[in-house]
């Protein structure tokens, strides 16, 4: 079964604006990746936040979470065209399993 | 070494015949994983190995066998495979047995004909 749902399944901008994408899951977490994906390719991990975190940043890229609503968001900033991918939540399940449960994932268009 | 290997990059078979998929890592990692992943869909687990030990199984078919010779090598042996089964395959490595980052592949693009 799936934890993270993101949302929007699709988003389209114009380079150098901000694009959000936002996930939610159902039960209690020790942490919340974000993975990237180009078409067809392996996953490149991008920022990891702990359930005792709200806030990361990693260059662009800018994630909350609250564990409140269950819910996190990313914010990539001043996108550009090779930003194109899409982009999946991750999830643990507290408790200490090894298995980690991927949204169905947004997919970002960045036009140039 | 910061890659995570995968061979072959495309594989065609037909449901009589036997294959593997092959995944190697140099980074020390102690947990590997096998994901299978639909067009237009988020990847799915599919086996995890701690320690060189089989230690998730998630209820897949026999006819995948998943084998760990070594802490730096993890097969997933392939034996009469339908249609719906072609996808993409990942393979991941994670320092640790836990949910924390894990490094991807590139993937095994599989049709079965």
């Amino acid at each position: 079964s799936q934890q993270g749902e993101e949302d929007p399944q699709a988003l389209s901008i114009q380079e150098g604006e901000n694009a959000t994408m936002n996930c939610s899951y159902k039960t209690s977490i020790n942490n919340l990746q974000w993975y990237r994906q180009n078409s067809g390719r392996g996953l490149v991990h991008l920022i990891l936040i702990r359930s005792n975190e709200r806030e990361k940043h990693s260059g662009r890229l800018r994630v909350t979470l609250d564990t409140s609503k269950k819910s996190s968001s990313l914010l990539i900033t001043a996108s550009r065209a090779a930003d194109t991918a899409s982009y999946f939540c991750a999830t643990d399940e507290q408790g200490g399993s090894e298995k980690l449960v991927f949204g169905k994932g947004t997919k970002l268009t960045v036009n140039p | 070494d910061t890659e995570v290997t995968q061979t072959p990059k495309h594989l065609v078979m037909g449901m009589t015949n036997k294959k593997s998929l092959k995944c190697e890592q140099h980074m020390g990692h102690r947990a590997m994983y096998w994901y299978k992943q639909k067009a237009k869909k988020p990847p799915e687990l599919m086996f995890v190995y701690s320690y060189e030990k089989l230690s998730i199984n998630e209820s897949v078919p026999s006819r995948f066998s998943p084998e760990c010779p070594n802490s730096s090598l993890l097969n997933l042996h392939l034996h009469a495979l339908q249609p719906e089964d072609s996808a993409l395959y990942l393979c991941a490595s994670s320092y640790d047995p836990s949910t924390d980052t894990q490094y991807f592949g590139p993937g095994t693009r599989l049709t079965v004909l």
